[in-house]
């Protein structure tokens, strides 16, 4: 059935470096994928909103130069933190919309940047 | 704007007790709802949700909820709880595809069942 998968699961990098977060849709075609993150205890917070093919919409106070979203093809999104810093580390889940309007969640990856 | 708001951080209930956990929303038109539970360290899982129809709509494990238009609340509910229904409850609600069909998440609220 269609699911979401994020790669990777969790992720330890120092500080400054920059971290690729995959997010693949399985047996659908993921139109829209949102990217969202949480922090411990809290609830999660859009950053950004992809269309396969263009540009990503950013929520405010979010940085599109920080926090960079490709959408390349309808199956793939990827969420590169780049010079990452210890308040980057969150918790990261994808959300992929189908051509039927439906939503799936991926597992999650958990960035912690020392 | 949408917006969901969750006003208990926390539900204490005893176990094979009742449980209420409450949501209110704010979208133009009419919305989808949603209810999802998080297990600690893990990723959200769907319960249930509402697009139209009956106002009572049952999920997974025994929940429901019930969609009040007047009141603008999608309280879930459960008649009776488990020790392992314990975790973090997240209220959902989205504008109808057609809009900006984003999820807002309400703040979380966290249910503890004891024995």
């Amino acid at each position: 059935g269609a699911v979401v998968s994020q790669h990777p699961s969790w992720v330890i990098c120092k500080s400054g470096t920059s971290v690729k977060i995959e997010c693949r849709s399985l047996d659908f075609q993921a139109t829209t994928m949102f990217w969202y993150r949480q922090f411990p205890k809290q609830s999660l917070m859009l950053m950004a909103t992809s269309n396969e093919g263009s540009k990503a919409t950013y929520e405010q106070g979010v940085e599109k130069d920080k926090f960079l979203i490709n959408h390349a093809s309808l199956t793939l999104s990827t969420l590169t933190v780049t010079s990452a810093h210890p308040e980057d580390s969150s918790f990261y889940i994808c959300i992929g919309t189908s051509r039927t309007d439906t939503q799936y969640f991926g597992p999650g990856t958990r960035l912690t940047v020392l | 704007a949408q917006s969901v708001a969750q006003p208990e951080d926390q539900v204490n209930v005893a176990e094979g007790n009742p449980l209420t956990v409450k949501c209110t929303y704010s979208v133009s038109g009419n919305p989808y709802l949603f209810w999802y539970v998080q297990y600690p360290n893990r990723g959200l899982q769907f319960l249930l949700k509402y697009i139209t129809g009956d106002n009572l709509v049952k999920g997974s494990y025994g929940f429901e909820a019930e969609f009040n238009k007047s009141q603008t609340s999608f309280h879930l509910k459960k008649p009776s709880a488990l020790v392992s229904d314990s975790a973090l409850y997240f209220c959902a609600v989205r504008a109808p595809r057609g809009g900006y069909n984003k999820l807002i998440f309400g703040a979380g609220t966290r249910l503890a069942v004891h024995p």
